[in-house]
């Protein structure tokens, strides 16, 4: 079975804080995520990374940045935590494939929430 | 992305086969649909996906109407612990990373003993 593994279940941080996130799959899969998930708002996407040392901005990375030295471990950082980034942050992996359907299989980790004060 | 219609809420007692549908009427033909579940306060978590015949894995059963309009999930035995949000996504194959996966509202099933 897929294991996709966060650092912690919950987080409570100060205003201004530097916060680290992360997150590690142990399936040898080629993408990572980075979502925040808000009531009422879904699943926001704020980082992907397709590849070791490569990333791409979601929907909303104001605020964030992301770091993928290593095929199994996508760290997600908040440069100085405010009180709008209290949330529940979910990481999820997936295969890399080329016109096949499992791109959208997403394997996700328990999600940590974090509370910003 | 189609747009998906879900009911909000479903009862289904313990054992029991539940039955959950999703309207995809706009889907085009290379659209596939998914199905992922949330339990409360745990990560979402994919369950099956399908393009036009029925699908089975461990978990659940897909099956696809002819036409592709609708879909239903089935869990042939619930559970006290397959209560949970579950979502139908349609979503176009092929390798994007960027595929953000957007959940609507889902439907809340309540599994009873």
């Amino acid at each position: 079975d897929v294991k996709v593994t966060q650092s912690s279940r919950y987080l409570v941080k100060r205003t201004g804080e530097k916060v680290f996130l992360e997150c590690v799959q142990d399936m040898d899969h080629e993408n990572m995520f980075w979502y925040r998930q808000d009531p009422g708002l879904g699943l926001r996407l704020i980082y992907f990374s397709y590849d070791v040392k490569m990333k791409e901005k979601g929907d909303i990375p104001e605020g964030y940045s992301v770091s993928r030295e290593k095929k199994e471990r996508f760290s997600l950082i908040l440069e100085s935590a405010s009180t709008n980034q209290t949330s529940m942050y979910l990481c999820a992996s997936s295969p890399w494939t080329s016109g096949a359907a499992r791109g959208n299989e997403q394997y996700f980790g328990p999600g940590t929430r974090l509370t910003v004060t | 992305d189609a747009k998906t219609t879900q009911p909000p809420s479903m009862d289904c007692a313990e054992g029991r086969a539940a039955n959950l549908p999703c309207n995809h009427s706009t889907i085009s033909g290379n659209e596939y649909v998914y199905w992922y579940r949330q339990i409360h306060s745990q990560g979402p978590q994919y369950i099956i996906h399908g393009l036009k015949n029925n699908e089975t894995n461990e978990m659940a059963s897909l099956i696809i109407t002819e036409d592709r309009k609708s879909s239903t999930l089935i869990l042939p035995h619930a559970t006290l612990r397959d209560t949970a949000v579950y979502y139908c996504i349609v979503r176009v194959a092929g390798y994007n990373a960027g595929n953000m996966l957007t959940f609507g509202g889902g439907t809340r099933l309540m599994v009873k003993p």
